[in-house]
Parts: C-alpha cells; sequence; structure tokens
C-alpha cells in the first residue's frame, strides 16, 4: 500500500542534541512538506520541497534544518538551536497543486 | 496575511446530536477549502470545496462552502463517540502550501 512512514512515533531530546525524525513515501509525490502542531494551534508549516536538492523555508522554520537528497525521503533535522522543540511533527506530500496532502502518522517529540 | 479562523475551538455534545462547525477565511487567490479530520495521528481528507453552494457529502458528514460570505462550515447528524477527533478547515495558498485554522476539537459523548 502506498503511504508516508514517520519514524520514530516517540522521540526524546536531551538538552544541545540535534535529533533527527524520518519521513518517507512511496506515493511517487514532487512535494513534500514538515508540519508542527502544538496543543490549541492548528498545523504550522516548518519546511517545503517541491523538488529533490530543493527545499524552501516555512513560517517558523528557525531551529531546524531538512535535506531532499531523494525523492522518496524528506528528514528533519531539530537542532539545538530550537529551544521549544516539544510538539507534534507531521510529515505530508503532494502529488500536485489543488490536491489533498497526505500525511503520515507524525513524531512526538519530547525534552528530557 | 492570509487567515484561517474556526470557530468554536472546542465543542463537547452527546451521542446523537448534530454538530456545526464553522470556518471563515481570507486569501488572496481563493482556490479551494479542505476539511481533515484528525484522530490521534494522520489528519484524514474529508472534502475538498471549490464552488460556492454546492454541498459535498460522505454519510453523516456534509460540508458547504460560501465565497460570498468567505466561509464554510461542516455538519455531523447523529453523531457518535467515533466522531470525537479535532476538525481542520484549511485552504490552499499560492501553488504549493497550505494554511491552516485552529482546529475544532469535538468531543461526543456517550
Amino acid at each position: 500500500d502506498g503511504g508516508i512512514t514517520q519514524s520514530p512515533k516517540y522521540l526524546f531530546r536531551k538538552e544541545g542534541q540535534n535529533v533527527t525524525l524520518s519521513c518517507e513515501q512511496n506515493l511517487n509525490h514532487d512535494a513534500m512538506y514538515w508540519y508542527r502542531q502544538d496543543p490549541g494551534q492548528g498545523l504550522r508549516l516548518i519546511y517545503y520541497s517541491q523538488i529533490v536538492n530543493d527545499f524552501q523555508k516555512g513560517d517558523i522554520a528557525e531551529g531546524y534544518s531538512v535535506s531532499r537528497e531523494k525523492k522518496e525521503s524528506f528528514p528533519l533535522t531539530v537542532t539545538s538551536a530550537q529551544k521549544n522543540p516539544t510538539a507534534f511533527y507531521l510529515c505530508a506530500s503532494l502529488l500536485r497543486p489543488g490536491q489533498p496532502q497526505h500525511f503520515g502518522d507524525g513524531t512526538r517529540l519530547s525534552i528530557l | 496575511e492570509d487567515k484561517v479562523v474556526q470557530s468554536p475551538l472546542s465543542l463537547v455534545v452527546h451521542e446523537g446530536d448534530t454538530v456545526t462547525l464553522n470556518c471563515s477565511y481570507e486569501v488572496t487567490n481563493f482556490r479551494s477549502l479542505l476539511w481533515y479530520k484528525q484522530e490521534k495521528k494522520a489528519p484524514t481528507f474529508l472534502f475538498m470545496l471549490t464552488s460556492s453552494g454546492i454541498e459535498k457529502k460522505s454519510g453523516r458528514l456534509s460540508s458547504i462552502l460560501d465565497k460570498k460570505e468567505l466561509s464554510s462550515i461542516l455538519n455531523i447528524t447523529a453523531t457518535q463517540t467515533g466522531d470525537s477527533a479535532i476538525y481542520l478547515c484549511v485552504l490552499p495558498q499560492g501553488a504549493q502550501k497550505l494554511v491552516f485554522g485552529q482546529g475544532t476539537r469535538l468531543t461526543i459523548n456517550p
């Protein structure tokens, strides 16, 4: 079955540590997205990529970094510069503009 | 700045009740409006609305767009505990990005 796989489901970060969240899709979608969701708030866009080897900052990119070396993969690194990383992170992909985005099951990140 | 506002933010009803969730928006270049349901994990797509006044329906759920009022409603009739979720209203911004509302947290009590 085609879909988006995020791992791990739960992740704990120590102070000063960088952590990487994985997102893999086998839908053959060109565009991929990372969102952050905090309680009582909608999803906010961190980064997105429309094509391999290219990505753009979203609304809250500070303290995060991404890469897009393969069409299927769009990992997100939460760096130590992100002072409030505790949140639910969702990855999504899109076949073409005007279509609904498909979402992964999310990674819940907490600080130790 | 493009904006999506949902109301209420939280709603608690009894099983069997009918609920109406609201979404109002301000976007520079309207293309469509989408509704998603989010339980514990991934948001799942419900409806995409592009034309004003045309109701989309799926079982007990229905939604309609009013472009004149820049708003949409999502109705759920004969609610069940399985309808408990966060309902997200979303608008595309440009070719690739989405603007999300805060979501309405719906709780259905047995």
